[in-house]
């Protein structure tokens, strides 16, 4: 069966500071890869996606980058962190073979900048 | 560009029917998507319609109609544990999800 790993569960980072988090997909090959970003009582704004290693496609322009450097691996990093970046961070993976339609999420990053 | 419309919050006792709605203004709509997500934790997929019609998956069901921009979940036999927020995302041909903010489904006994 398929797992999907996110870590750290929680993080406190002070403005300015980088991040890295990473994810991690097992039992399946070739995934689609996603990351969100969710504010407190609001929905998921897609961040990035990733149809192979090293494609990488961004959606919301800011101070973050993601990377696929494995096929299964998917990292989310900011130089600088800004006050606004704080959220719950989620990374996602689908089955190409099903399209984007079902996707199955990490257990989430809680970020918090100070 | 996309964007997906909710209620907020639902409150209903357990063992009745709820129904969430959701309307949608997509560009390139390939289909809709329903997730639950309990507080403090991560969303799990529920459903998808990519046709027209209702797709029944146990006690939940979803609804599409692409004609009305137009998509509900169904909530049957409700139980308490299935208080929590359900959001509809709508996905598009170009691979991208846009999810709506989420309606807050209340279970009361």
């Amino acid at each position: 069966s398929q797992t999907i790993h996110q870590w750290p569960a929680t993080l406190v980072q002070p403005v300015g500071s980088p991040l890295s988090l990473e994810c991690t997909v097992e039992g399946t090959s070739n995934p689609n890869l996603y990351w969100y970003r969710q504010a407190a009582g609001r929905g998921l704004q897609l961040l990035f996606y990733s149809v192979g290693i090293g494609q990488i496609s961004s959606e919301v322009p800011q101070n973050l980058s993601a990377s696929r450097p494995q096929d299964r691996q998917f990292i989310l990093s900011s130089k600088k962190l800004l006050l606004s970046d704080s959220g719950f961070y989620l990374c996602a993976w689908s089955d190409p073979g099903q399209g984007f339609n079902e996707q199955y999420f990490g257990p989430g990053t809680r970020l918090t900048v100070t | 560009g996309q964007s997906l419309e909710q209620p907020s919050e639902v409150t209903a006792v357990e063992g009745a029917i709820v129904q969430i709605n959701c309307t949608y203004q997509t560009s390139g709509f390939y289909g809709l998507s329903w997730y639950q997500q309990h507080d403090g934790g991560a969303p799990t997929f529920l459903s998808y319609n990519a046709l027209d019609g209702l797709e029944e998956t146990g006690r939940f069901s979803s609804f599409l109609s692409r004609s009305d921009s137009y998509g509900y979940l169904l909530l049957q036999e409700l139980q308490m544990k299935d208080s929590a927020s359900y959001f509809c995302a709508g996905n598009t041909n170009a691979g991208k999800s846009t999810f709506g903010d989420g309606t807050t489904l209340t279970v009361k006994p």
